[in-house]
């Protein structure tokens, strides 16, 4: 069963750093997703991404995030200068495989980040 | 405004029990879609059913059934004969129509279920 992968698990980072996280969405999927959770919270939307171009973003999703699809495999979101509400879990998702399912969106094992 | 509200935070049976999780969702689009989703303590999120606004069916899985009722704007989550391995936080998820296919899917607060042998 094909599914999202995301990389590193957990990056602790000090605030003001840079930080990129990764992901690898299913190979045959159209629609790139960023969601974060902070602790005990609910999971929050931030980006959707689709045909090379940001098709929506939330609130939260300011000028420090920014999210790339470089190399037609990897889905990068990148936070400029970290700051201690950074601290979430981060959950990439993926969606469009053709067929009946096509809007479920499959999530990978989330990357925990800790700004210190 | 989309809104999805799990009004119970914490609910905690005895195993075998039947359990159902609420969901009320609120929307002013007349095609969304809902879903649940379970994350269990490890922490990913697993998607568990989908259901448009036009298919008002209920849905059996095994010992997982789902009840959607538009009138009352709910979709509601029920584990029949529940198990140890059920215990998760379990959201519920509203997402309406897609733009140029890509759908935000807005949680709710979500439901921490314990199941105790």
């Amino acid at each position: 069963e094909p599914e999202v992968t995301q990389t590193p698990s957990h990056q602790v980072t000090q605030m003001g750093q840079e930080v990129i996280l990764r992901c690898v969405p299913i190979s045959n999927h159209l629609y790139f997703y960023w969601y974060r959770q902070i602790l005990g919270q609910k999971v929050e939307f931030l980006v959707s991404f689709y045909n090379n171009e940001i098709s929506e973003k939330s609130e939260i999703f300011d000028d420090q995030f920014s999210v790339e699809r470089p190399d037609g495999s990897n889905f990068t979101l990148k936070i400029r200068s970290t700051k201690l509400e950074d601290s979430a879990m981060y959950f990439c998702a993926s969606s469009g495989r053709p067929g009946l399912n096509r809007y479920e969106q499959f999530f990978g094992p989330g990357t925990r980040l800790t700004v210190l | 405004a989309q809104k999805v509200t799990q009004a119970q935070t914490e609910i905690s049976v005895v195993e075998k029990e039947d359990v159902t999780l609420d969901c009320v969702y609120e929307t002013r689009d007349t095609t969304y879609y809902l879903f649940w989703y379970k994350q269990p303590p490890s922490g990913e999120l697993v998607f568990l059913i989908r259901r448009n606004s036009f298919d008002e069916q209920n849905e059996i899985s095994g010992r997982y059934s789902w009840n959607f009722q538009k009138s009352t704007s709910s979709f509601n989550f029920t584990i029949t004969a529940s198990q140890v391995v059920d215990s998760a936080v379990y959201f519920c998820a509203l997402s309406e129509a897609p733009i140029q296919g890509a759908q935000k899917l807005v949680f709710g607060q979500g439901t921490r279920l314990t199941i105790n042998p």
